[in-house]
């Protein structure tokens, strides 16, 4: 089976900074990655898909990329309401989770 | 509105059985594959079942193939987890999800696009 491991597990940056994440896949995979963002007390929201492609009403902030092995997620410039925990997402599997809290 | 609508979750003893329903609106549900995806307290993200527009084809993970059943009713608009012999593993929010398939740069690829509130289960004596 294949495992998505997500790093760091948490990333404090103050608003503003661009944040970086990081899936990376036990095996090549397909580009068919998503990116999902959970708030506490909500339900997961899906922000890209086709490892870059942004789901409908997602800021351009939000950008993904990779292939292979190695996905990354990027949001530009943080903004009060990205702190939150982001997945990555394929198939059958969940990345564990990156937290993106305020320094 | 589109949304889907969890319900049935509770406290059960360890053994126990539960049912959960998901009731769509907003969309034509019998269109859209569904899954059902669980969150352990302050754990990640976990697929749990899978089932097709038709209910021809059914998934279940490991951990849950042989007590859970998936199940959908599409005239009424409604996705169902039979849960079985409960463990204290299985103690979780459950979500139920609507999948968006997609062709992207050649590849088809499947993701969920809608997800409902959750149902929390606690399995505990």
């Amino acid at each position: 089976d294949i495992v998505m491991t997500q790093s760091p597990a948490t990333l404090s940056l103050s608003p503003g900074e661009r944040a970086t994440l990081s899936c990376r896949a036990s095996q090549s995979v397909s580009s068919n990655l998503a990116w999902y963002q959970q708030k506490p007390g909500q339900s997961p929201r899906l922000l890209i898909y086709g490892t870059s492609t942004r789901a409908s009403g997602i800021p351009t902030r939000f950008s993904g990329s990779g292939s292979g092995t190695e996905f990354t997620l990027t949001i530009s410039s943080l903004q009060s309401e990205d702190f939150a925990v982001y997945y990555c997402h394929l198939e059958w599997t969940f990345g564990q989770g990156t937290k993106v809290e305020i320094k | 509105e589109v949304q889907l609508v969890e319900s049935g979750g509770g406290l059960v003893q360890p053994g126990g059985s539960l049912r959960l329903s998901c009731t769509s609106s907003g969309f034509t549900f019998r269109s859209y594959d569904m899954h059902w995806v669980r969150q352990a307290p302050g754990k990640g993200l976990e697929w749990v079942s899978y089932i097709s527009t038709t209910s021809n084809t059914i998934y279940y993970t490991d951990s849950v193939r042989g007590r859970f059943t998936i199940s959908r009713d599409n005239a009424k608009n409604s996705l169902y987890l039979q849960m079985n012999s409960l463990r204290a593993e299985d103690t979780a929010v459950y979500y139920c999800a609507r999948e968006f398939s997609v062709m992207v740069t050649g590849n088809l690829g499947w993701y969920f696009d809608l997800w409902g509130r959750g149902t929390p289960v606690t399995v505990s004596s």
